[in-house]
């Protein structure tokens, strides 16, 4: 069992639609990440936040937007997205920022645009 | 930005055997961390073993060791007495001791296939 929650594990949505991915750990940890994944390569690093800021945006285009309601909830809103974006979105969460911390991923949601 | 590489795409080991796979990387620094993460079917990513780059010792975790060359830039996984349960996507990562924001620097990856 994964300690990283991820919702939905699927989503299929139209390019107008709006829609939120769920991320949610419960190991008090108080960085959480979000990563895209196209198939067969590996995760791209898009947000990092920590103790609820916001500390890394890697020029993710604005139709993904980013939000840490508390130090458990990670969530990804969607809106107006491309057929590009269909991906797996991964979620991970690490102690803090200090770099020989490992990550903790959750399964992903796997996205697809219409 | 670090680049790492993974040189093999593709391998296949038969079960029970042993598998090596193969990871380099370019960095100025002297202090950085490296891992290598598996990723099944499943999606998950599960951290396998990690490295930090001020350790001689390799880091072994069961049947899964590394061979940490550092003037080579070298971090290769080795896996023995192969399992059905490791066949996966296995990726490298470095992260750099220095930069904030735990920026991991990811390998292109390796898919494994075990033969049974």
């Amino acid at each position: 069992d994964t300690e990283v929650t991820q919702t939905p594990k699927h989503l299929v949505m139209g390019m107008t639609n709006k829609k939120s991915l769920k991320c949610e750990q419960h190991m008090g940890h108080r960085a959480m990440y979000w990563y895209k994944q196209k198939a067969k390569k590996p995760p791209e690093l898009m947000f990092v936040y920590s103790y609820e800021k916001l500390s890394i945006n890697e020029s993710v285009p604005s139709r993904f937007s980013p939000e840490c309601p508390n130090s458990s909830l990670l969530n990804l809103h969607l809106h107006a997205l491309q057929p590009e974006d269909s991906a797996l979105y991964l979620c991970a969460s690490s102690q803090s920022l200090h770099s020989n911390q490992p990550q903790h991923f959750g399964d992903g949601t796997r996205l697809s645009i219409l | 930005a670090q680049t790492v590489t993974q040189s093999q795409p593709e391998m296949s080991v038969q079960e029970a055997e042993t598998v090596t796979l193969s990871c380099t990387y370019d960095t100025s620094e002297s202090d950085y961390y490296l891992f290598w993460y598996k990723q099944p079917p499943s999606r998950q990513m599960i951290l396998v073993i990690r490295q930090e780059a001020y350790k001689q010792q390799n880091a072994t975790e069961n049947r899964f060791s590394v061979n940490f060359q550092k003037a080579a830039k070298s971090f290769s996984l080795k896996i023995s007495d192969s399992q059905l349960g490791d066949a996966a996507m296995y990726f490298c990562a470095y992260r750099s001791a220095l930069e904030t924001g735990n920026q991991f620097y990811f390998g292109t990856g390796t898919s494994l296939t075990v033969i049974p």
